[in-house]
């Protein structure tokens, strides 16, 4: 079975904190996708990253940076300095390969502070 | 227009209307998706068109018709809805191969009364 989580459902932080959201997959296939996804209180949800599963090497994209282990089968997403502006609901999605099709988890509520 | 518009972005209905939503990919992709989104619950895939054929229909009540005429617009045809259907519609489209992608549109909140 395929199945990601997102244990958190709602995390707040003050401004300039930083801040990790966790992403847990569950595959059986040795070749997969995983994405973050953003959605601010716009509705519209934002493409942010995709890692495939031969590639463990993290990444940092400005105040962004995501953590693949797996060996924990994680995909961990953590804003430095986070700001106002990223308050959203953040998805992280599975997709193995061979479909096109998305297994999204529950989402993370994150609300940064003023 | 760049990247996936949806129109209208909020539409109220009553149960006996019939609308349609619709989605323009400005991609040049192949496959495009209707996601369903309510509160407190995960995204559901509702249905899946690749190469304008529908190839995922996930157990979807006949309520809810979608047409894809070609690969860059795809629509949702309502009629008789309920309460419950009232949600965040929202289209996406990606490659069928590759790294799949997939960009989203910012969505039609639809209450229906």
């Amino acid at each position: 079975a395929q199945k990601v989580t997102q244990a958190q459902t709602e995390i707040s932080v003050v401004e300039k904190e930083d801040v990790t959201l966790d992403c847990v997959y569950e595959t059986r296939d040795t070749t997969y996708y995983l994405f973050w996804y953003k959605q601010p209180p716009s509705g519209e949800l934002v493409f942010l990253i995709r890692r495939n599963s031969f590639d463990e090497q993290n990444e940092i994209s400005g105040r962004y940076s995501w953590n693949f282990q797996k060996s924990t089968s994680s995909f961990n997403f953590t804003i430095t300095a986070s700001q106002v502006v990223d308050s959203a609901v953040y998805f992280c999605a599975l997709s193995t390969s061979g479909t096109y099709k998305y297994i999204f988890g529950t989402g993370t509520r994150l609300k940064v502070l003023a | 227009e760049t990247g996936v518009t949806q129109t209208p972005r909020h539409l109220v209905m009553g149960m006996t209307n019939k609308k349609s939503l619709k989605c323009e990919q400005h991609l040049g992709h192949n496959a495009m998706y209707w996601y369903k989104q309510s509160a407190k619950k995960p995204l559901e895939l509702m249905f899946v068109y690749n190469f304008k054929e529908q190839t995922e229909n996930n157990s979807v009540p006949s309520r809810f018709s979608p047409e894809c005429p070609n690969s860059s617009h795809l629509f949702l045809h309502l009629h008789t809805l309920q309460p419950e259907d009232s949600a965040l519609y929202l289209c996406a489209s990606s490659q069928v191969e590759g790294t799949y992608e997939q960009y989203f549109g910012p969505g039609t909140r639809l209450t229906v009364t």
